[in-house]
């Protein structure tokens, strides 16, 4: 069975940095492209940041352009999201998302909540 | 950056009801287009992929159409789980971006 679970949200002041992980299983995490997708308190999806299976390609939307950093490490079938600078409307619950070729986000995780208050 | 708009925001039907909503794309996707629900405190779920084919397990009464630029999802006759947030989604770049969502309430 395909899981991801994202883990490392909580509270952080304006400014400060977390790191988030998701881990992967049930399947051959080298082999796929992965994302990072938010989505704010009653709003709506926000892609934000690609990263290609050999981490060779790497995107990001404006919005965190400079201030995220999203890596890969396939040894240990983990994505992880380097967030500094953070702003009040990075608030957000933040997915991992599988990309299928051809398909779009087949599998997601659960979601990791980010609150960015003083 | 392609930008994705969904209408209409909102929507109210009975259960039986035929369902469409529109997504239209700010330039050309082909067919890169898909369709997911989203219901509250849950990760969004793949129904339609490549514009108009059915993810497998996904009820047939959801449908997809279109290409280019504009973009259909069909609900043929409303059931009350299908009540949720229903967003577009392009993916023929990699940077790819959802529409703004269509949230179905049922009477």
């Amino acid at each position: 069975e395909v899981q991801l679970v994202e883990s490392g949200g909580g509270l952080v002041q304006p400014g400060g940095s977390l790191r988030l992980s998701c881990a992967a299983s049930g399947f051959t995490f080298s082999s796929y492209d992965m994302n990072w997708v938010r989505q704010p308190p009653g709003k709506g999806l926000e892609w934000f940041s690609y990263i290609s299976r050999t981490s060779s390609g790497i995107y990001y939307a404006d919005s965190v352009k400079g201030r995220f950093t999203i890596s890969r490490d396939n040894a240990k079938n983990s994505l992880y999201l380097q967030m500094d600078s953070l702003r009040a409307e990075d608030t957000a619950v933040y997915y991992c998302a599988r990309h299928t070729y051809g398909v779009g986000f087949l599998y997601w995780g659960q979601g990791t909540l980010v609150t960015v208050s003083s | 950056d392609i930008q994705m708009t969904q209408s209409p925001s909102t929507l109210s039907a009975s259960v039986g009801d035929r369902v469409t909503i529109t997504c239209r794309a700010s330039q050309s996707i082909s067919s890169w287009l898909a369709w997911y629900q989203q219901k509250p405190g849950k990760a969004p779920k793949l129904l339609i992929y490549k514009a108009s084919s059915l993810e497998s397990g996904v009820p047939s009464r959801f449908s997809g159409s279109g290409s280019g630029t504009e973009f259909t999802l069909t609900i043929s006759s409303l059931q009350p789980d299908d009540s949720a947030t229903y967003y577009c989604q392009q993916y023929d770049t990699y940077s790819c971006t959802f529409g703004p969502g269509t949230k179905v309430d049922i009477k």
